[in-house]
């Protein structure tokens, strides 16, 4: 199973707002409603942003925002602020209990 | 709430064997699964499983069957992933990691919000 497309790197401005797809299969992405998003600062765990394509965890800012197309799924920045900088996981689901993350994106805040 | 908290960096020559520890605490362990993530240094995530912490039984991404296995104490709340015929491309950080409560990883809903800090495990003569 290969890993979901991301694109390897986004920027904005502050105040700005970003948009990081996450393209995969009709057996994954386009199949299941089971994507979930991580960001990740260097040096750090990962930590869950997004989960059930649109859902935020407690804590989680509401200019974080997801949706899902297709076999494509999206995690959007609204109002980017520097803190936002760092690197974005996609995953998701892919049946028999198995899961794919995305390739990763970097993000930065200009 | 809950810790994870993993056992420290391992060097590690090729061919050898190597054994990764990630406590818990703070919660019931048997109630979560346990997932094994992989990052080699300056690469992206590779789910490589998870283990079911009530059965004991090991669900493995394509790509980790064979050398990569997970065990559990339950007496001590802690996981294990065992990795053997070490290469220098197993040279990570690997992650154990619980998903939300209310997940199931045997369903889709396997999202990981409690991680461990990571052990890098380099292999290197």
């Amino acid at each position: 199973q290969s890993a979901l497309t991301q694109p390897r790197s986004v920027s904005g401005s502050p105040g700005q707002s970003v948009a990081i797809s996450c393209t995969g299969t009709s057996s994954d992405v386009g199949y299941y409603n089971y994507v979930s998003w991580y960001q990740q600062h260097p040096g750090k765990a990962p930590k869950l942003m997004l989960y059930d394509v649109s859902q935020r965890p407690s804590g989680v800012p509401d200019r974080f925002s997801g949706s899902k197309s297709g076999s494509s799924a999206s995690l959007t920045i609204s109002g980017l602020q520097a803190e936002d900088e760092a690197d974005y996981y996609c995953c998701s689901y892919l049946g028999s209990r198995t899961y794919v993350f995305g390739t990763g994106t970097k993000v930065t805040v200009l | 709430q809950g810790q994870l908290v993993q056992s420290g960096s391992e060097l590690k020559e090729p061919g050898a064997s190597v054994k990764v520890s990630c406590k818990a605490s703070g919660y019931t362990f048997e109630n979560h699964a346990m997932n094994w993530v992989r990052q080699a240094p300056g690469q992206g995530l590779e789910w490589v499983g998870w283990i079911n912490t009530e059965t004991g039984d090991p669900t493995y991404a394509q790509g980790f069957t064979g050398r990569f296995v997970f065990s559990l104490d339950t007496s001590v709340s802690t996981a294990y992933l065992h990795i053997s015929s070490l290469r220098a491309e197993d040279t990570a950080f690997y992650y154990c990691a619980r998903p939300h409560p209310g997940g199931k990883c045997s369903g889709g809903t396997c999202y990981l919000d409690l991680w461990g800090q990571g052990t890098l495990v380099t292999v290197a003569s």
